[in-house]
């Protein structure tokens, strides 16, 4: 198994640009979420899906679009990128919400 | 507003030594209370989790303890090693409103040789 897949691994984006960061996982999980993460600010809920075709709003959902159309994919969109986007994003998934969460590598996200 | 929160931000430790980091929480609501461990350039990786119905967990070095009536949880590394050097987060999650994680801030920990 591949677990959780991400890519890219690094972007840079002018501000206005958009882009969709890709997720992937093999492990039939029925939970996938999006979390962004700064210094000292841990990790932030973005989106979720318990589900495909079913996504909710984290902490943090501003800025950010989401769909779940196959169990396995669940890709993130930056609708107008924004320096305050400048971030590490990590994907997870687990089998369900109260689980343990399995992450994928990150994106560095770099919005200049 | 951070429902969770981690100290220290970061902490040397010698080899062999204890590490500590502590979390304090606010919503009593809160049930179940994980680990995550992670190394430069990874994701996080679930390390150790404990639910308040105990006051201790131990797995191997590793040990979370619980104080529910001061809502605070803490990690304690024995004789640790320089390969436990990562960021360390706290987490909690409650189960009557998705069981969705709120991360403290992070420790990032270097255990020197």
């Amino acid at each position: 198994n591949a677990g959780v897949t991400q890519t890219p691994k690094f972007q840079v984006l002018k501000t206005g640009q958009s882009m969709t960061l890709q997720c992937a996982q093999d492990m039939n999980h029925e939970y996938m979420s999006w979390y962004r993460q700064d210094p000292g600010m841990g990790l932030r809920l973005i989106h979720y899906s318990v589900g495909a075709g079913i996504t909710d709003q984290g902490e943090v959902p501003n800025g950010y679009n989401v769909s779940r159309s196959t169990t396995e994919d669940f890709p993130l969109r930056l609708l107008s990128a924004a320096p305050s986007q400048t971030s590490v994003y990590f994907c997870a998934s687990s089998y369900w919400t109260g689980a343990e969460q399995y992450f994928g590598p990150g994106t560095r996200l770099t919005v200049t | 507003q951070q429902q969770v929160k981690q100290s220290p931000q970061s902490l040397i430790v010698q080899k062999g030594g204890i590490s500590i980091i502590n979390c304090a929480y606010e919503n009593t609501a809160f049930d179940y209370f994980p680990w995550y461990q992670q190394f430069p350039g990874k994701g996080p990786a679930l390390l150790i989790a404990i639910r308040p119905d105990v006051s201790e967990k131990k797995e191997g070095r590793f040990t979370i303890s619980f104080n529910k009536s001061a809502k605070q949880f803490s990690l304690h590394i024995m004789d640790s090693q320089p390969g436990d050097s990562a960021t360390y987060f706290c987490a909690a999650s409650m189960s009557n409103a998705g069981n969705m994680l709120t991360f403290g801030g992070g420790t990032r920990l270097m255990v020197k040789p």
